[in-house]
């Protein structure tokens, strides 16, 4: 256990359906980072959240929202999503701004668009 | 952030020292050399880190050239549970004041083989 949660583990969806992706880390930080992983291909970074304020958004298309309530929490909120956009979803957390910046992972939810 | 070049694939005989190098020969002074590693299907997790001297802890070692041009990550012992896909990531150290990002490339793929 890496004090990072993320729920569902599994998720499949139509292209009309709307759905959210919830994490939530334990450990104090005060970063929060959402990254996409597809089938054979590198993590790519989203979003990042320091002290709930997003610092960066990676091009994301708009069909994806995060929403960062507090330190703790993140979430993605999906609508209309395409077949390509089923991949594993991992959240992260960090003590974001220090020297030395490890962040730690939640184990991700696959997730499928029909 | 430098750039990393690792091997796509190594295999190891489980008991052996797992020796995995990463070419960073554009690293900067004030970048930092971590390790994560990703079991399938599971969200990465950190393993180890180090700037210019050599790092050990309970999971593995670090090596770092002189020159800080290449490092090697050891697994001194390697296990099946260590199959996995190791990433080289160097980054930036230092109070950044804000969350900073890891870039993840194509990394290794270790196979402990019995």
């Amino acid at each position: 256990e890496t004090g990072v949660t993320q729920t569902p583990r599994h998720l499949v969806m139509g292209m009309t359906n709307k759905k959210s992706l919830k994490c939530e880390q334990h450990l104090g930080h005060n970063a929060m980072y959402w990254y996409k992983q597809s089938a054979k291909k590198p993590l790519e970074l989203m979003f990042v959240y320091n002290f709930k304020e997003q610092t960066e958004n990676n091009s994301v298309p708009s069909r994806f929202s995060p929403e960062c309530p507090n330190s703790s929490h993140l979430f993605l909120h999906l609508h209309t999503l395409q077949p390509e956009d089923s991949a594993l979803y991992l959240c992260a957390s960090s003590q974001g701004g220090t020297p030395i910046e490890t962040q730690y992972f939640g184990p991700g939810t696959r997730l499928l668009v029909l | 952030d430098a750039k990393t070049t690792q091997p796509p694939s190594m295999d190891c005989a489980e008991g052996r020292a797992a020796n995995l190098p990463c070419n960073h020969s554009t690293i900067s002074g004030n970048e930092y050399v971590y390790w994560y590693r990703q079991i399938h299907s599971q969200g990465p997790q950190y393993i180890i880190h180090g700037l210019k001297n050599n790092e050990t802890n309970e999971m593995a070692s670090l090596i770092i050239t002189e020159d800080r041009k290449s490092s090697t990550l050891i697994l001194p012992h390697a296990t099946l549970r260590d199959t996995a896909v190791y990433y080289c990531i160097v980054r930036v150290g230092g109070y950044t004041g804000t969350a900073s990002k890891l870039t993840f490339g194509t990394g290794t793929r270790l196979q402990v083989t019995l």
